[in-house]
């Protein structure tokens, strides 16, 4: 079945750092979404991508649909304590509304 | 507030017992989608119901089944619990249908602990 692999798995940042962390499929996505998490919540959807190229904004966080479109990017900019949580990428199955869902990356703010 | 609800927040119970896990979707949905996460564990599809009928199923295990209800809302049954069954469990929603809506927006979850 389809995988997603997101990198890095963790990142331990200083609040203002910019971010950046990326997901790769094995297979061609048409829908890239990104989650945040935090510990013992529900996933918030922060950004949705449609189209191969697509940049999107939301705030301080840009995501982008990778032309191979087995790619998709989240950066985020001037790091609050507010983003510390785990951030998950995903995609539908070919053909249905399923979600797969990334292996996450953790992201610390070290004070 | 993503406009998920989910009951109860937290669930306590022994092994070999059944629960019931409740879920309403946000306003006008008519998909909605369960899912596992273990600690430190991705999210795990389980099943996928859109308005009262089954439309896709994950790694649902036997001794799981899930109904979506005329008003909407879902539940999740586990039945002869193991400690291994111990996670957070999720109900997500999406408007659903002929134009394949993929942005799925998620409850709360409940906590399950079996001891």
């Amino acid at each position: 079945g389809q995988q997603l692999n997101q990198s890095p798995q963790s990142m331990f940042i200083q609040e203002g750092e910019d971010v950046s962390m990326n997901c790769t499929s094995s297979s061609i996505f048409n829908t890239w979404l990104w989650y945040k998490q935090d510990p013992g919540e529900g996933p918030v959807l922060l950004i949705a991508l449609y189209k191969a190229g697509e940049l999107t904004s939301n705030g301080r966080l840009t995501a982008q649909f990778g032309i191979t479109r087995k790619d998709s990017f989240l950066n985020i900019s001037a790091s609050i304590p507010s983003d510390v949580g785990i951030y998950f990428c995903a995609g539908p199955n070919f053909g249905n509304e399923k979600l797969t869902f990334g292996t996450g990356t953790r992201l610390t703010i070290i004070p | 507030d993503s406009g998920v609800t989910q009951t109860p927040k937290h669930l306590i119970t022994a092994t070999g017992q059944r629960v019931t896990l409740r879920c309403s979707p946000r306003s006008g949905d008519l998909s909605v989608y369960w899912y596992q996460q273990s600690l430190d564990q991705g999210l795990q599809f389980l099943i996928q119901y859109y308005n009262g009928e089954e439309r896709a199923k994950g790694n649902i295990l036997e001794r799981f089944s899930a109904q979506q209800f005329p008003d909407l809302h879902s539940e999740l049954n586990l039945s002869s619990l193991e400690l291994g069954d111990s996670a957070l469990y999720f109900c997500a929603s999406s408007v659903g249908g002929a134009a394949l809506s993929y942005e799925q927006y998620f409850g709360p979850g409940t906590r399950l602990t079996v001891t």
